[in-house]
């Protein structure tokens, strides 16, 4: 059981373009979706906090005009990268976490390549 | 804020006993994760502590001092897939949900 599934798995897009992650929680209601960003041998930075049927709370230095989130249902988030430069190009990984639980469950990631 | 330290890398041979730190700095403590990350891969879960003291999980234990803000994670009869990233993570004293990790210990198990 807590699978989260990401789509999609790696993604290329020019510079200037919008590129849409989906991050569903496949046998579970997520309450609280996670949104991570890691560059190359670093570690996983909180980008943003997100409540189903909610706005999304943002870290400090995370432009949320940039990185939109949307928690539509208790299944899915979706994370957009709008007017992608190249140095958004990194690792994103959501985690979801449902009521009752301590842990958070992560995805498989999805990493973008801006050109 | 929260602050956490890390060994940024370790070394050791198949078979033998390896102890990662983590140290902490924290407005406050709500428990204590560590993860498992293999290149590429999303961060699987290892062990969590929120007392004082050991918890054991198979070849895994981890450790627990919180008037130290010290933690350590154990790994006996090291194999070659236990190469990885070990990630030490805390969570946040107001929002049960939220994680702050740190920087991550690559671990190198060579033969």
């Amino acid at each position: 059981g807590a699978v989260v599934s990401q789509h999609p798995s790696w993604v290329i897009c020019k510079s200037g373009t919008s590129v849409k992650i989906e991050c569903r929680s496949l046998d579970f209601q997520a309450t609280t979706m996670f949104w991570y960003r890691q560059f190359p041998k670093q570690s996983l930075m909180l980008m943003a906090t997100s409540n189903e049927g909610s706005k999304a709370t943002y870290e400090q230095g995370v432009e949320k005009d940039k990185f939109l989130i949307n928690h539509a249902s208790l299944t899915l988030s979706t994370l957009t990268v709008t007017s992608a430069h190249p140095e958004d190009s990194s690792f994103y990984i959501c985690s979801a976490h449902t009521s009752g639980t301590y842990e958070q469950y992560f995805g498989p990631g999805t990493r973008l390549t801006v050109t | 804020g929260q602050n956490i330290d890390q060994p940024t890398e370790m070394t050791a041979t198949e078979g033998a006993i390896v102890q990662i730190n983590c140290t902490y700095q924290t407005s406050g403590f709500n428990g204590l994760f560590w993860y498992q990350q293999h290149a590429g891969e999303a961060p699987t879960f290892l062990s969590y502590n929120v007392l004082d003291g050991l918890e054991e999980k198979g070849r895994f234990s981890s450790f627990l001092s919180r008037s130290k803000g010290y933690s350590y994670l154990l790994l006996k009869e090291l194999q070659m897939k236990d190469s990885a990233s070990y990630l030490c993570a805390v969570r946040d004293p107001i929002n049960f949900n939220k994680f702050y990790f740190g920087s991550g210990t690559k671990l190198n198990v060579k033969p």
